[in-house]
């Protein structure tokens, strides 16, 4: 157990859809960052934030948002989703914001129908 | 530009055998880390090991050791006496200098099955 929790485990929806991924840091960890994981793609960054403030972009799309609460938590908004979309979807955080050790949650696996 | 190449796809061995996952890394920087994961089919991922560009040895945790090779740009991962729990995706990691983006780069992944 990496001490990172996401929820929900698995969600599935429809084409269109918005949908909010949450995740929680381990204690201590200030940074949390998003990553995708799908079959074509594999595994790409989406996005980082460092106590509370966006650090770094990757692929993200614009249907896409984020954001890190004052608690640290952080949630990943899906939005206008399409069949593409499907995939896990994992969090990830470190102590720091630059090349610690990241550690990962178990990931939400999202199916769009 | 920053790469990870991870060429064996899928490996499969037999219980007590050893095995090595290779991982071949492009970066123009001096500074840099590099990281394996473990995917078990659970789907999680676990960290195994972080190394950073200036630190060549090797190292050894348990039946899992690393050979980091500057010089080949080479980063693998050695299972001796592999069991059925080895069974899983491994993947090599590159991070990005301060300031730059994405965090970490990975690469594809070798699929490992070790069987009984």
């Amino acid at each position: 157990d990496s001490g990172v929790t996401q929820t929900p485990k698995h969600l599935i929806t429809a084409t269109g859809q918005r949908v909010t991924l949450r995740c929680s840091p381990r204690s201590g960890d200030l940074s949390v960052y998003w990553y995708q994981q799908s079959l074509d793609q594999g595994l790409q960054f989406l996005i980082q934030y460092y106590n509370g403030e966006e650090r770094a972009k990757g692929n993200i799309l614009e249907r896409f948002s984020a954001q890190q609460f004052p608690d640290l938590h952080s949630e990943l908004n899906l939005s206008s989703l399409e069949l593409g979309d499907s995939a896990l979807y994992f969090c990830a955080s470190s102590v720091g914001g630059n090349q610690e050790t990241q550690y990962f949650g178990p990931g939400t696996r999202l199916l769009v129908l | 530009a920053q790469k990870v190449t991870q060429a064996q796809t899928e490996i499969s061995v037999v219980e007590k055998e050893d095995v090595t996952l290779d991982c071949v890394y492009e970066t123009r920087d001096t500074t840099y880390y590099l990281f394996w994961y473990k995917q078990p089919p659970s789907g999680e991922l676990v960290f195994l090991i972080r190394r950073n560009s200036f630190d060549e040895q090797n190292e050894i945790s348990g039946r899992y050791s690393w050979n980091f090779q500057k010089s080949t740009s080479s980063f693998n991962f050695t299972i001796t006496a592999s069991q059925v729990v080895d069974s899983a995706v491994y993947f090599c990691a590159l991070s990005y200098p301060r300031g730059q983006k994405p965090k970490l780069i990975f690469g594809t992944g070798t699929r490992l099955q070790v069987f009984p």
